[in-house]
């Protein structure tokens, strides 16, 4: 079974500051990995993903995370929040092939201060 | 990307009364579909795996003569909330998956469901 832990309900940074969601996944099988963001009454957006290879990952609007299989993470970063970026994070593991739905966290309300 | 459009973005119904919610994959031909439950400040629920051409597949706990999942084409799965109650009341989005092993999920704008 595949199971996703973020850490973290809701994060506050100001304008400009360091953005870090964390992200926590068990699998039995090497993970697919997913981070999406939701506006408002929106659906999801995928932000990156991660698959082989490179296990430091760059998606859309900055930001970036990194595989770490030694600890179990896939933490989302991006060196200076936005106002825009104030929305609510999943992050999410793939089961079994494009059949499988995707396994989602509780997900993270990121608000950025002006 | 590829694109899945849901309709409509929002419903406003009566008790006892039922909603259709319509999950479009407008650029790529989708053989599952995943119908999800987001409740307020909650993360995303699954409800059920749309098949095309079969029975769709439920989650534990969720009724399936209440939520009625009709996948009848490789672009198009439609929701039906049957008797709705306003306990049903809700954001429901669906997603499919582009063929491929490590694909991501794409989404619809989701729907807004109200039930009065």
């Amino acid at each position: 079974a595949q199971s996703v832990t973020q850490l973290g309900s809701h994060v506050s940074v100001s304008e400009g500051a360091l953005v870090l969601l964390r992200c926590n996944y068990s699998s039995s099988v090497p993970p697919y990995l997913f981070w999406y963001v939701q506006y408002p009454n929106q659906g999801l957006q995928l932000l990156l993903k991660y698959t082989t290879g490179a296990t430091l990952v760059k998606g859309i609007n900055g930001f970036e995370a990194e595989f770490k299989k030694s600890e179990t993470s896939f933490h989302l970063t991006k060196p200076s929040a936005h106002m825009s970026d104030a929305a609510e994070y999943f992050c999410a593991v793939g089961q079994g092939g494009s059949q499988g739905n995707l396994i989602f966290g509780k997900g993270t309300k990121l608000s950025v201060k002006p | 990307g590829a694109v899945v459009s849901q309709h409509p973005s929002r419903v406003i119904c009566k008790s006892g009364t039922s909603v259709k919610i319509e999950c479009r994959s407008l650029d790529f031909q989708a053989t599952t579909m995943f119908w999800y439950r987001q409740f307020p400040k909650k993360s995303l629920m699954l409800m059920a795996t749309s098949n095309e051409g079969s029975k769709a597949t439920y989650e534990q706990g969720v009724e399936k003569d209440k939520f009625l999942i009709n996948h009848a084409s490789l672009t198009l799965s439609t929701l039906t909330v049957t008797s709705a109650h306003p306990e049903d009341s809700s954001f429901y989005i669906c997603s499919a998956r582009v063929t491929g092993v490590d694909a991501e999920a794409f989404f619809g704008q989701g729907t807004r469901l109200t039930v009065v």
